[in-house]
């Protein structure tokens, strides 16, 4: 299976700032099936990207996916307070599909 | 509106099994597989496999073959999913998911999770 691998554990940045965050597969994603999800405590995650690049239906444009291959970016430009919280990456073009171990964003 | 309801918490002993549903409305139930997602008390997500409703073809990720079955029951837009031989190690929330069977979407919509404690 597909191990991903993401970077930083943790990033400790303010409102208003720009977090990149990165993840890395052991193999090269199937047709560029990646996507990004943000959870917060107690909640389901979120689909934020599609397809290494593409954003859900409703999600902010400062949210922003790029990369392909086995190495895959997300950045969040500006930093809103309800963008703190943990993103994870997950490819379902292989199966099964798997997960990173997720990244926090919290508040410097 | 769209939505994925699941069951209950669920409290099971060692060497037993649970049966938790995922009940999908407001879209077409068998243009979407359901996955079924895993998520131990403070640790990341992990795929356990998905059921295509529409025919009910499965597929497992090795670590839970032979002690995971998920079934479909489109009369009533459920999945289920049963995982025996309990160790406490399956404690963890149990999260249902669609994904669209013929585009690149990803899980769009995720059940609230269903919390299950394995413990003596």
């Amino acid at each position: 299976e597909i191990v991903l691998t993401q970077s930083p554990g943790t990033l400790s940045l303010s409102p208003g700032e720009r977090a990149t965050l990165s993840c890395r597969a052991s193999q090269s994603v199937n047709s560029n099936y990646l996507a990004w999800y943000q959870q917060k405590p107690g909640q389901a995650p979120r689909l934020l990207i599609y397809g290494a690049s593409s954003r859900a239906t409703g999600v902010a444009d400062r949210f922003s996916g790029s990369g392909s291959g086995t190495d895959f970016t997300l950045t969040i430009s500006r930093l809103e307070p309800e963008d703190f919280a943990v993103y994870y990456c997950q490819q379902y073009g292989n199966s099964p599909s798997t997960f990173g171990g997720g990244t926090k964003v919290e508040i410097k | 509106q769209v939505q994925l309801v699941q069951s209950g918490a669920e409290v099971k002993k060692p060497g037993a099994s649970v049966r938790v549903s995922c009940k999908a409305s407001g879209y077409t139930f068998t243009s979407y597989y359901i996955y079924w997602v895993r998520q131990a008390p403070g640790q990341g997500l992990e795929c356990m496999g998905l059921i295509n409703p529409s025919g009910g073809h499965t597929s497992y990720a090795q670590k839970f073959r032979g002690r995971v079955t998920m079934t479909t029951d489109t009369s009533t837009t459920t999945v289920y999913m049963e995982l025996s031989s309990l160790r406490s190690e399956d404690t963890a929330v149990y999260y249902c998911a669609r994904k669209a069977v013929t585009t690149s979407y990803a899980f769009d919509i995720w059940g609230p999770g269903t919390m299950l404690t394995v413990s003596s």
